[in-house]
Order: C-alpha cells, then structure tokens, then sequence
C-alpha cells in the first residue's frame, strides 16, 4: 500500500480565494483523521470520521472550514474563503480501530495564504 | 493551561548521549500514551505505544508512564544523527467507559543529535 495520499503538497494562495486539500486513507481503513500543525498550537485535532461519517467536527475553527469524506477512499477539506491565519501544514491521518490504535500520516498539505 | 505540556526544546546533544524527553498531562482519564517520531517535511509516525504506568522497552527507546504524577518520559540510549527528529507526545482520552476517537498532542520536542 502507497500510505496516506494527500494533495497538493504545497498550496499558495491569495486571501479570500477557496482552498482544497484532498486525502486518501490507506484502503480498509475505517478511520479518517484532519489534523492542521503551526509552530505555535502544535497539532491540532479538526474532525475525523468513521465509515465515512463526521464523529467530531469540535476543532473546526470556524464555518470557513468544512471536510466531506464521500466515499471510503476519499476526503477533502475546504477553507473559504481563506485567511493568512490558515496558513499550517495540513496532515490526513488513516486508522482501522480509531486513535488507540497507530495513525498513519500523510505527508501534509503545506498551505501558505498571502 | 494546555491538557498536554511539552518542551518544545531545541534539544541538541552530542552522538551516543542519553535523551530524555518529557510531557505532563492534567486529564487522569487519558489512559493511552504513545510516542510519535516526525522528520522535516513528513507526517508523524508512531514509535512507541503504551497503556499502563511503568517501563516499555523497544531496542534503544524506552517509554516511562507515571500515572501518579501524570508524567511520561521517553528516553532513547545511544542517541544517533538518525535521531533527529521532533517527538511528539499523544494522549487518547477514555471516560467513563466512552472512548473518544481523538488522540491529544503535546507540543513536540525538536531533537538535534549532531555527530
């Protein structure tokens, strides 16, 4: 298995316009995890999912953001419009028995919003 | 207050040191505690997992849990340039017989083991 997808690995992008980060989860996977990493908060939890269903959208910062997982295979996050305060490493994470068990991580969206 | 704390470091030490690295945690219902390894440009990846107070041993890392305190330690002998890297601390969340499908991270401590 090729691991976590995530696209595009790096995203410039002007305030104001839409932003969207695709992930695919390693296949079997029940589990599907947004995480967004800044020097200053660290890793922070956004939403994940579970059979495709959103669990806990809790860390979701603000209506700006919102995460679709319309099949088993897929999942995108969309910022709109997008502020420079975005701007984070962005990481999909998979799982087959949720966060006690290993996550695996992509390699991460780094976003920069100008 | 943050529920995990963690030095964010830098830590830099020589090839062969000892390290040793630190999170405290407030919440007594985190209950499973791992250790994640991330190099520059690349996602987390988990190196130790554990779920009761005491010792776990995986060739040169060590995981200590001290639920007591609320205090875990890793530790990793005979440090090598390999091992730079940050680490990061996570916590997973169980109460009252629920568990939460969400893992919470400390900060992360970037390493520098320099030859």
């Amino acid at each position: 298995d090729a691991g976590v997808i995530q696209s595009p690995r790096h995203e410039v992008t002007e305030m104001g316009q839409e932003v969207t980060l695709r992930c695919k989860p390693i296949s079997g996977h029940d589990y599907l995890f947004w995480y967004r990493q800044t020097m200053m908060r660290g890793l922070e939890l956004l939403i994940y999912f579970n059979n495709n269903v959103p669990i806990d959208d809790s860390g979701m910062p603000e209506d700006r953001f919102s995460a679709k997982m319309p099949n088993a295979s897929f999942s995108t996050l969309k910022i709109q419009p997008s502020e420079p305060r975005d701007s984070a490493v962005y990481f999909c994470a998979s799982s087959s028995q949720g966060a006690n068990e290993k996550l695996f991580f992509g390699s991460g969206t780094q976003l920069s919003v100008l | 207050q943050k529920e995990v704390e963690q030095d964010p470091g830098p830590l830099s030490v020589p090839e062969g040191a000892i390290v040793s690295l630190n999170c405290t945690y407030s919440n007594s219902a985190f209950q499973y505690f791992m250790w994640y390894r991330q190099y520059s440009r690349k996602g987390p990846e988990l190196l130790m997992y554990t779920y009761s107070s005491g010792n776990k041993e995986d060739g040169r890392f060590t995981a200590q849990v001290d639920k007591s305190s609320k205090y875990i330690s890793l530790f990793i002998r005979d440090s090598q340039p390999s091992d730079s890297a940050t680490y990061l601390c996570a916590m997973y969340l169980i109460a009252g017989g629920t568990s939460y499908g969400k893992l919470t991270f400390g900060q992360g401590t970037i390493l520098t083991v320099h030859p």
